[in-house]
C-alpha cells in the first residue's frame, strides 16, 4: 500500500481478554515502531524493530505486552489479559532504514477501549 | 539521558496571530530535531526537521523552527495562524543512544480562535 496501514481502527474488548493489533508498514521500510498515545501522555515508545536485529523492547510496560514482526514486514502487537489502563490509541510507524534523520510515516492508529 | 519538554499542553491563538509552540530538549550529544503534526482524525505527519546546516528550518504550511544550541530549544513558529492549523503538535529528538533513538514530547494542542 501507499502508507502505513493499521487494523482494526477501533477495538472494544472486555477486561481480561487478549487483543492483537496489526501493522502493515510501507513496503521496503526496514524500521518499524510501536507507540501508545494516551490523553495527556504524548507518544509513549513501546517497541522498535530494525531489520533482522533484535527488537528494542525497552518501552513495553509489562510482560502482558509483546510484539513480533514476521518476514521483516507485518507486525503484530499483542496485549494479554487487557486492563482498563491499556485503553489508548496504538500507533505504528515505519521508516526506510531507521536512520537518525529519517522521517517516520505513521498509521492512523488503533483505538483500543477496554471495558 | 534524552528528553523533550513541550511547554504548554494547550495553546490558543486568534486567527492571524503569531503561533509559538515551545520545545526544549536535553541531550548529551548533538541531536536531530523534529516537529510532527496530528490533525483531527488523522495520523501524525512530519512538519519539519533539523539535521545539520542552517539552524532555521522551514516546513509545510508556513511553519518554521530554529535550532538554538545555547538554549537547547527548537521552538515552532508561524507568523499568522489559520483555522486549519488547529491540531496537536509533537516535538521529537533523535540521538544515537542504542536501538531506539527517537523520543517524543507530550504534545501541544493548538486552538485557533476565529
Amino acid at each position: 500500500g501507499a502508507g502505513v496501514s493499521q487494523s482494526p481502527s477501533n477495538k472494544v474488548t472486555e477486561k481480561g481478554k487478549d487483543v492483537e493489533l496489526r501493522c502493515d508498514p510501507i513496503s521496503g521500510h526496514t524500521a518499524l515502531y510501536w507507540y501508545r498515545q494516551s490523553l495527556g501522555q504524548g507518544l509513549e515508545f513501546l517497541i522498535y524493530f530494525q531489520g533482522n536485529s533484535a527488537p528494542d523492547k525497552s518501552g513495553l510496560p509489562s510482560d502482558r505486552f509483546s510484539a513480533e514482526r514476521t518476514g521483516g514486514s507485518v507486525s503484530t502487537l499483542t496485549i494479554q489479559r487487557t486492563q482498563q489502563e491499556d485503553s489508548a490509541v496504538y500507533l505504528c510507524a515505519s521508516s526506510l532504514a531507521g536512520g537518525l534523520n529519517e522521517k517516520l510515516f505513521f498509521g492512523s492508529g488503533t483505538q483500543l477501549s477496554v471495558l | 539521558a534524552q528528553s523533550v519538554t513541550q511547554l504548554g499542553s494547550h495553546v490558543s491563538v486568534s486567527e492571524g496571530a503569531l503561533v509559538l509552540l515551545r520545545c526544549n530538549y536535553s541531550s548529551s550529544v548533538p541531536p536531530y530535531l523534529f516537529w510532527y503534526v496530528q490533525y483531527p482524525n488523522q495520523g501524525l505527519q512530519l512538519l519539519l526537521k533539523y539535521t545539520t546546516g542552517a539552524t532555521l528550518v522551514k516546513g509545510i504550511n508556513g511553519f518554521e523552527a530554529e535550532f538554538k544550541k545555547s538554549e537547547t530549544s527548537f521552538h515552532l513558529t508561524k507568523p499568522s495562524a489559520h483555522m486549519s492549523d488547529a491540531a496537536e503538535y509533537f516535538c521529537a529528538v533523535s540521538v544515537q543512544t542504542g536501538a531506539n533513538n527517537l523520543f517524543f514530547g507530550t504534545g501541544t494542542r493548538l486552538t485557533v480562535i476565529p
